[in-house]
């Protein structure tokens, strides 16, 4: 079946520094990937997504691009902020069959 | 409405009281999703329904849950007989189709004491 793999949180960074968090995918067919996070306290919202190879999904200074040879999907951004500190969640679509998989989430901590 | 809702946004109960959770979609979704999310962890899949119809009940834990959506719309997540393992938040999902962007509600926060 179709899977995600996270790397394992919690990340811990200081601001400014370089951000990524890596994600892995297993699916059938040809999914749409998504990273969502979570702040804290708030639910979950769309950060950003790709729904074909070398697609680049960005928002808000973060970015991932969609791996296809190396089924990927890792998510960076060039510089953390504070504001930045929250659970981040790599999630597949297929387009047949299942629904969405979510990953276990990263928990991100940025220390002024 | 603008966005998902869900209610109550807390709820508390004594272990073997039954208790329903409510989701209502962002107007003309037809995709709903339920989920559970335990403390600290990830999110666990219960159930999703396309229109009123649930073709994938494969994440509900046990025969004490049970889900219904009525009208396209509104869904009613149902827990029986609830146990301490039952305490989590219950969030709720919905899209424009089966595999499309999902909006998520702000949870309900079950306590089961």
């Amino acid at each position: 079946g179709n899977s995600v793999t996270q790397m394992e949180g919690p990340v811990t960074l200081s601001e400014e520094a370089f951000l990524t968090i890596n994600c892995t995918y297993t699916a059938t067919g040809y999914p749409s990937l998504f990273w969502y996070v979570q702040y804290p306290g708030e639910g979950l919202q769309l950060l950003l997504k790709a729904t074909k190879a070398d697609d680049k999904g960005s928002n808000k200074g973060f970015e991932a691009t969609y791996r296809k040879e190396t089924t990927s999907f890792h998510l960076e951004k060039g510089s953390v902020q504070v504001s930045d500190s929250a659970v981040y969640f790599c999630a597949l679509s297929e387009s047949y069959g299942q629904n969405f998989v979510f990953g276990p989430g990263t928990r991100l901590s940025v220390l002024p | 409405g603008a966005g998902v809702s869900q209610s109550p946004s807390n709820k508390v109960t004594e272990k073997g009281k039954d208790v329903e959770l409510r989701c209502d979609p962002i107007s003309g979704h037809t995709a709903l999703y339920w989920y559970r999310q335990r403390l600290g962890q990830g999110l666990e899949f219960l159930i999703y329904f396309q229109g009123n119809s649930a073709p994938d009940k494969s994440g509900l834990p046990s025969d004490r849950f049970s889900a219904e959506r009525t009208g396209e719309s509104v869904s009613t997540l149902t827990i029986q007989r609830t146990q301490q393992e039952d305490s989590a938040v219950y969030l709720c999902a919905s899209s424009r189709g089966q595999w499309r962007v999902q909006y998520f509600g702000p949870g309900t926060r079950l306590t089961v004491t």
